[in-house]
């Protein structure tokens, strides 16, 4: 397995215009996230699907995002009408849901957002 | 989840033992405490975790005292290559989101 992988790996755009990243976890695991980082920071929680339900949503999340999973496999997560406080990079992560404490989180090398 | 506090910078010289020490003085009773380390452009990646007492892989080591209120990352003779942010993570086993603190930014030098 490569494990997870996130395209594009950069992408600058102008503010108004929208954006779509794409996460393929890691092919075993159910659940998959997704975190934003700013320069500085560590990574914010935005939301996590087990299968293809979302199952929690940060109120970073405002209505211009939107994250699907169709079908339980990959994952989208679109901005619509960009601002430039959405520059940041977009990090993808996937785990296996079990009943136990361990709960590691693969995480991609995520998307590098810039928005002019 | 529990706040915790680290150091937002140390530094050292390759072949040292680096110490990070994670204070969680609110962490409750079924809570983990799990280490992350990230290099630059790269997501975070999962190093140890830990319950109680001493814990070691082949990476590092971690240290809870009794009371559970800190933790200690341990790693030994460090390299260049050990240079990332190191994070301190607390919450229950298996929990669903992980909430990352600021990090300690750790540079080796030659």
């Amino acid at each position: 397995d490569t494990g997870v992988s996130q395209d594009p790996r950069h992408k600058i755009t102008k503010r108004g215009q929208n954006v779509t990243f794409r996460c393929d976890p890691i092919s075993e695991h159910n659940r998959l996230y997704w975190y934003r980082q700013t320069l500085g920071q560590g990574p914010e929680f935005l939301t996590y699907f087990q299968n293809e339900a979302q199952l929690e949503k940060s109120r970073l999340l405002s209505d211009r995002f939107s994250a699907e999973r169709p079908k339980g496999s990959f994952s989208t997560l679109e901005i619509q009408r960009t601002e430039q406080g959405d520059s940041a990079m977009y990090l993808c992560a996937s785990s296996l849901a079990h009943q136990g404490p361990y709960n590691e989180q693969f995480f991609g090398p995520g998307t590098r957002l810039t928005v002019l | 989840l529990a706040k915790t506090t680290q150091p937002i910078s140390m530094d050292s010289y390759e072949g040292q033992e680096v110490n990070i020490t994670c204070s969680h003085n609110n962490i409750a009773t079924n809570d983990y405490i799990t280490w992350y380390q990230q290099f630059p452009s790269q997501g975070p990646r999962f190093i140890i975790q830990g319950y109680k007492t001493k814990v070691t892989n082949e990476v590092a080591s971690l240290f809870i005292p009794a009371d559970r209120k800190s933790s200690t990352l341990s790693l030994p003779r460090v390299s260049l290559s050990d240079t990332a942010v190191y994070y301190c993570l607390v919450g229950v086993g298996g929990y669903n989101k992980l909430i990352f603190g600021a990090g300690t930014r750790l540079a080796v030098h030659p």
